[in-house]
């Protein structure tokens, strides 16, 4: 397997645009973690699903966040409309439930001008 | 809430030295605990998992160790090279499905 593939991996954005980043679990895995990474705040859940369904969303910071996973072989995430503070390292990650390793994706650099 | 804590949060030593990263966990009911490497600008690459039940994992020159009921973790990293220069992050579980919860890492550098 591939791993866990993100795209784009690099995203620069005009304030006020939407973002889309997609998100390609590892087959067989049905939990799927969307997490972003700043300096200051490290690591942070945003949203997790579990069997294709989402279950704590209470890490999205605003109404301009939403993410999706309408099948178990992709995920994304949107942010409309885009603000600096958005910039960020936004990963995506999968696991077999809890039993297995979590496994990252590379991540998307995302900077908004 | 789980909070997770590393430290310290740098470090510094020469090529060749054995040391020990901490991590610890505020609740001590955690269905599993994972060690991860971070490069700059990288992924995270996972290198140990220690469930609940176990003590201990390793592999190569790792080792991580898992102390539940003090809410503490190690990773013991033998004979560091300057290949080891990395972020290491500690995350727990708190049960299945749920995800994990990280500390913000310690930055090693290991000097030729």
């Amino acid at each position: 397997d591939a791993g866990v593939i993100q795209s784009p991996r690099h995203e620069v954005t005009e304030m006020g645009q939407e973002v889309t980043l997609r998100c390609k679990p590892i087959s067989g895995h049905n939990s799927l973690f969307w997490y972003r990474q700043t300096m200051m705040r490290g690591l942070e859940l945003l949203i997790y699903f579990n069997n294709n369904v989402p279950i704590d969303d209470s890490g999205m910071p605003e109404d301009r966040f939403s993410a999706k996973m309408p099948n178990a072989s992709f995920s994304t995430l949107k942010i409309q409309p885009s603000e600096p503070r958005d910039s960020a390292v936004y990963f995506c990650a999968s696991s077999l439930g809890g039993v297995t390793e979590a496994f990252f994706g590379q991540g998307t650099r995302l900077t908004v001008v | 809430k789980q909070e997770v804590t590393q430290i310290p949060a740098a470090l510094s030593v020469p090529e060749g030295e054995n040391l020990v990263l901490n991590c610890s966990f505020t609740d001590s009911a955690i269905y599993n605990l994972q060690w991860f490497r971070q490069d700059p600008g990288k992924g995270l690459t996972s290198l140990l998992l220690i469930q609940s039940s176990q003590r201990e994992q390793t592999s190569g020159r790792l080792n991580a160790s898992l102390d539940k009921s003090s809410g503490r973790s190690t990773l013991y990293i033998a004979a560091s090279q300057p290949g080891d220069s990395a972020t290491y992050l500690c995350a727990v579980r708190n049960s299945g499905n749920t995800p994990l919860v990280f500390g913000k890492g310690t930055r090693l550098s290991v000097i030729a």
